[in-house]
């Protein structure tokens, strides 16, 4: 168990819609990642926030947006939703901003959404 | 930009038998390498990871990965499978102040 909390595990909805994923971090720990992993296209980096601000942005559509709060936990956002989103989303954190004392990151489990 | 390839979607190995996962990395000064594991329907797990000193770094599970800057590789390598080993095994690269990148995976299965 890393001690990230992701939920729903699992989500179906219509394309179209919006979603909203939550994560909760390890308990100090002060990043927070978003990653989409997809078959195609492996795992790719959406963004990080580090105590509350938005610290790195990757490839995150515009349709997407997340935010981390004042008690670290943190949602991602995705409207608009179109069958090509349907992938495992995974948040990860570490203790600061440039990952843990050995760079590496606690992942979750990961929320599996389904776009149809 | 960095990047981290692994070039093999699938490696099949018979149980007992070395393997070994590639890994090839983009050079952008010193790089932080990782090495990740998943399991079916679980997160993925820290495996190893090498930031300076010995090439060779050994990680968890039996694990290990040779760092070749000459070659831009990190592969990693295990001296005799177990099916439990069978995952997809994601290789990624770090900076130290950059969110990691990471390969496309490559998928372990351990025959036995």
């Amino acid at each position: 168990d890393s001690g990230v909390t992701q939920t729903p595990k699992h989500l179906i909805t219509a394309t179209g819609q919006r979603v909203t994923l939550r994560c909760s971090p390890r308990s100090g720990d002060l990043s927070v990642y978003w990653y989409q992993q997809s078959l195609d296209q492996g795992l790719q980096f959406l963004i990080q926030y580090y105590n509350g601000e938005e610290r790195a942005k990757g490839n995150i559509l515009e349709r997407f947006s997340a935010q981390q709060f004042p008690d670290l936990h943190s949602e991602l956002n995705l409207s608009s939703l179109e069958l090509g989103d349907s992938a495992l989303y995974f948040c990860a954190s570490s203790p600061d901003v440039a990952g843990g004392p050995a760079g590496e990151l606690f992942f979750g489990e990961g929320s599996r959404l389904t776009v149809l | 930009a960095q990047s981290v390839a692994q070039p093999e979607d699938q490696v099949n190995v018979a149980e007992g038998n070395p393997l070994t996962v590639k890994c090839t990395y983009s050079v952008s000064g010193n790089p932080y390498l990782f090495w990740y594991v998943q399991y079916p329907n679980r997160g993925l797990q820290f495996l190893l990871k090498y930031i300076t000193g010995d090439n060779l770094v050994k990680g968890s599970y039996g694990f290990e990965a040779e760092f070749n800057k000459s070659q831009t590789s990190f592969h990693l390598k295990k001296p005799s499978a177990l099916v439990s080993d069978s995952a997809l095994y994601f290789c990624a690269q770090g900076s130290g102040n950059t969110p990691l990148v990471f390969g496309k995976g490559t998928r372990l299965s351990v025959i036995a």
